[in-house]
């Protein structure tokens, strides 16, 4: 059973940069044709795609967010990484890890993590 | 970026009644169409992919439908535990953009 599980900072201060990992266990975060992604949720509202990546290290990333998110990889540590910068209050949400499978030309969440809040405040 | 647009945005049902949501992008997706069910506090659930294939695990009350630019998620009886919001996720184009959600509440 694969599990995706987050981790970070829950408080990150306004002008700075968050950053979140994800460690997925119960198989090989290169194996398979998966990718590995973000998705946040601020409190009460809806589901926001942030990016993707792949294991060559390909990513993908929300025009909305492209200046200022990365989002990497260690395949070592079976976990891949979010780093969003310049951070402000409307970055406050659930950050959610999930992993993407690919269906012939179709793709969608088949796991994620549990999420993990984080609020943008000094 | 795709818009997806949900209706209704919440709806009451009683246990036993048939649902049926909307969703409907904003240019051809083919079929491109996934559908979460997400319960407060928790992570979405995976419920169909490619518009119309059910998830392994999910019962099959549930079933999607459409192509094109308009989608249906229909629960043919509803359940207790189907009380819960619903998205639609298209994945035809990044940023893999989300209906608004379906908050599904007890009539």
């Amino acid at each position: 059973q694969v599990q995706l599980q987050e981790s970070g900072p829950g408080l990150v201060k306004p002008s700075q940069t968050l950053s979140l990992t994800c460690t997925v266990s119960g198989d090989s975060i290169s194996s398979g044709s998966y990718y590995w992604a973000w998705v946040r949720q601020p409190a009460g509202k809806g589901l926001e795609w942030i990016g993707r990546i792949y294991t060559s290290g390909s990513t993908n990333y929300n025009p909305s967010l492209t200046s200022r998110v990365t989002i990497s990889i260690d395949t070592s540590k079976n976990q891949f990484s979010l780093k969003l910068s310049s951070v402000t209050a409307a970055d406050t949400a659930v950050y959610y890890c999930a992993r993407g499978l690919w269906f012939g030309t179709r793709d969608y969440f088949d796991y994620w993590g549990q999420g993990t809040l984080v609020t943008v405040s000094s | 970026d795709i818009q997806m647009t949900q209706s209704p945005s919440s709806l009451s049902a009683s246990v036993g009644d048939r649902v049926t949501i909307t969703c409907r992008a904003s240019q051809s997706i083919s079929t491109s169409l996934n559908w979460y069910q997400q319960k407060p506090g928790k992570a979405p659930k995976l419920l169909i992919y490619a518009a119309s294939n059910l998830q392994s695990g999910v019962p099959s009350r549930f079933s999607g439908s459409g192509s094109g630019t308009d989608f249906t998620l229909t629960i043919s009886s509803l359940q207790p535990e189907d009380f819960a919001t619903y998205y639609c996720q298209q994945s035809y184009s990044t940023p893999g953009t989300f209906g608004q959600g379906t908050k599904v509440e007890i009539k």
